[in-house]
């Protein structure tokens, strides 16, 4: 079965400080996966996407995400945070489902602050 | 702007009552995903359509029920609202590169 942790709920950095957002997934299948980023108010915006191209995937915004296999692991970075950055931020898995479709699962999402 | 309109964008409503959320895709977008967001159960994935017919199932309650349109539009029902259906709703898109979905801005469901 699918799942996604999100490892943090919270994480805050100062501004042109790094930022880490980590993410651990399950899956049966080879995945895709995916960060999206929701600012207050706002939908979700998709930030990168993993699909067994390339292990280090670059994102919007200067985000990348690196997929680790033998870690199951596919966590967020950025070098240097802007004050913009502060948001939510989902870790996603995406599956096959059978009859064509994908079954999408969601992480509990990390909210990030930025202090100036 | 991801191309993914929703209407209402506000619904504030009583306990009982039914709703009808309305969904256009991206132009061109042949699948439609809902989600709901609320504060305790986070983003949960309800349903998929593909051209007018369902193709996945996530945590969707038998009092909810969507449809695809032939114009594509999507519409989520929603009836014998209760308190706890009180969230937002999303709908999202996705065209030839059909895991990455794009997002529309919600609809906040607000059951009193």
């Amino acid at each position: 079965a699918q799942s996604v942790t999100q490892l943090d709920s919270h994480v805050s950095v100062s501004e042109g400080t790094p930022v880490l957002l980590r993410c651990n997934y399950s899956s049966s299948y080879s995945p895709s996966l995916f960060w999206y980023v929701q600012h207050p108010n706002k939908g979700l915006q998709l930030l990168l996407k993993y699909t067994s191209a390339a292990t280090l995937v670059k994102g919007i915004n200067g985000f990348e995400a690196e997929f680790k296999k033998s870690e199951t692991s596919f966590h967020l970075t950025k070098p240097s945070a802007h004050m913009s950055d502060a948001a939510e931020y989902f870790c996603v898995v995406s599956d096959p489902g059978g009859t064509g479709g994908f079954k999408t699962i969601f992480g509990a999402g990390t909210r990030l602050f930025v202090k100036a | 702007d991801s191309g993914v309109t929703q209407t209402p964008k506000h619904l504030i409503t009583a306990t009982g009552q039914r709703v009808t959320l309305r969904c256009s895709p991206r132009s061109g977008d042949l699948s439609v995903y809902w989600y709901q967001q609320s504060l305790d159960q986070g983003l949960q994935f309800l349903i998929q359509y593909y051209n007018g017919e369902e193709r996945a199932k996530g945590n969707i309650l038998e009092r909810f029920s969507a449809q695809q349109f032939p114009d594509l539009h999507s519409e989520l029902n929603l009836s014998s609202l209760e308190l706890g259906d009180s969230a937002l709703y999303f709908c999202a898109s996705s065209g030839r590169d059909r895991e990455t979905q794009y997002f529309g801005p919600g609809t906040r469901l607000l059951v009193l």
